[in-house]
């Protein structure tokens, strides 16, 4: 049961390139979730997915795409990167519970540590 | 989700108990209070979780004031490995776990 797997762990990249990162989880979990962290900021929820099919935006959704095909995997894309999107990104998951006040813990992957020049 | 504050920082002796404040007042009565940590540089981990009654597991003990307002987590015995950021988070979701993290509590333990 590895949890939550981030990849790749670090990536620099160019202003307007574009690259995916990718988050993928073994445990069953409906629910997943993007967020980044800034120095001195919390973190910022990017985009959310209850399911399977279904995508939400978050906080911070602006120069991030995201899908969900599958219950597994929740990748974030940036389009054309830019250098305010130099972040730390995590992603997370967990059980949704449907018309319930409780959240089930979030469980989160080690983050990716992504640089735009 | 109701707003938290908490203090930006504190310093606990190793071996003794850490005590983290946090301020929820405008909490509703249906919203869970939800503590996480983030060790440096890694994803933060969840601790517990309570609504009304004081709970306690393996990591931590959490108290909540009788109207709500104002919860304790509370690590008994804390060791170097305990610092980290706590975050308190007040939310209630229909079936979504949209989090908010706020700035935290930079906890340091020293020798």
């Amino acid at each position: 049961n590895a949890g939550v797997t981030q990849t790749p762990k670090f990536q620099v990249l160019k202003t307007g390139q574009s690259m995916t990162l990718q988050c993928a989880q073994d445990m069953n979990h409906e629910y997943m979730s993007w967020y980044r962290q800034d120095p001195g900021m919390g973190l910022r929820l990017i985009h959310y997915s209850v399911g399977a099919g279904i995508t939400d935006q978050g906080e911070v959704p602006n120069g991030y795409n995201v899908s969900r095909s599958t219950t597994e995997d929740f990748p974030l894309r940036l389009l054309s990167a830019a250098p305010s999107q130099t972040s730390v990104y995590f992603c997370a998951s967990s059980y949704s519970i449907p018309r319930s006040s409780y959240n089930s813990p979030l469980h989160f992957g080690n983050g990716t540590r992504l640089t735009v020049t | 989700d109701a707003k938290t504050t908490q203090p930006p920082s504190m310093d606990c002796a190793e071996g003794r108990a850490a005590n983290l404040p946090c301020n929820h007042s405008t909490i509703s009565g249906n919203e869970y209070v939800y503590w996480y940590r983030q060790i440096h540089s890694q994803g933060p981990q969840y601790i517990i979780h309570g609504l009304k009654n004081n709970e306690t597991n393996e990591m931590a003990s959490l108290i909540i004031t009788e109207d709500r307002k104002s919860s304790t987590l509370i690590l008994p015995h804390a060791t170097l490995r305990d610092t980290a950021v706590y975050y308190c988070i007040a939310a209630l979701t229909g079936g979504g776990n949209k989090l908010t993290f706020g700035t935290g509590t930079q906890l340091k333990v020293e020798l």
